[in-house]
């Protein structure tokens, strides 16, 4: 089976920078993905990881070490539309059906 | 830009009755997913379909659930005889390919079972 973990909540302040972080244990690894979803609405695709390391996208980075199996998303110059679920997802199996964590909900505050 | 869309948005029903909720994907891409989520949970996998076929599906795409892609554009989810339990969130996702490729979520359909 697949288990993935990561912080229910996270509060930080408007133009600072906030680490979201995800363990994962899985078998046939395909990659990592992140997703923002703000309520009601569909996960739209943020950053994606096969290798170990950092992707940089702008304002979001993700990081990935498939050896301890952790992953963080990493927001920078937090703005207040930033407040949403994140999403941590593992790509597995031959038809790279995405796990989800329970998501992250962050509150960015003034 | 182009995306994955849904209908109907919305749909209520009542319990023992059949449904059906309608994908298009993105037309260039070659792999459907089926995915839901119970409000206030994780979203969740149901099943993935390649080639006209499924490729994998989770314990909960039981016999009560079936897909099709019927004309080479749509990609629809039956549900044969609701539960109140199959309230929820439904979303289609495609991708053009496996590993790599970047799962695109429709907006989603919310089912209510009353």
């Amino acid at each position: 089976g697949q288990n993935i973990d990561q912080p229910t909540e996270m509060t930080a302040t408007e133009g600072a920078i906030v680490q979201i972080n995800c363990t994962y244990q899985t078998s046939g690894f395909n990659g990592l993905f992140w997703y923002q979803q703000h309520a009601g609405e569909a996960p739209t695709f943020l950053s994606y990881n096969v290798l170990d390391g950092l992707e940089e996208k702008g304002r979001f980075s993700s990081f990935l070490s498939r050896s301890k199996g952790y992953s963080y998303l990493l927001l920078k110059e937090l703005q207040m539309k930033d407040s949403a679920s994140y999403l941590c997802a593992v790509s597995a199996g031959t038809a790279s059906k995405l796990t989800f964590g329970t998501g992250t909900r962050l509150q960015v505050t003034l | 830009e182009p995306e994955v869309t849904q209908t109907p948005s919305h749909q209520v029903t009542q319990m023992g009755q059949e449904v059906i909720l309608r994908c298009v994907p993105i037309s260039n891409h070659l792999y459907f997913y089926w995915y839901r989520q119970i409000l206030g949970q994780k979203v969740e996998f149901l099943v993935s379909f390649y080639n006209n076929e499924i490729s994998e599906k989770s314990e909960i795409f039981d016999d009560q659930f079936s897909v099709e892609r019927p004309d080479g554009s749509n990609f629809t989810l039956k549900i044969r005889s609701t539960k109140l339990e199959d309230s929820a969130m439904y979303f289609c996702a495609s991708s053009w390919g496996l590993g790599r490729g970047e799962q695109f979520f429709g907006p989603g359909t919310r089912l209510t079972v009353l």
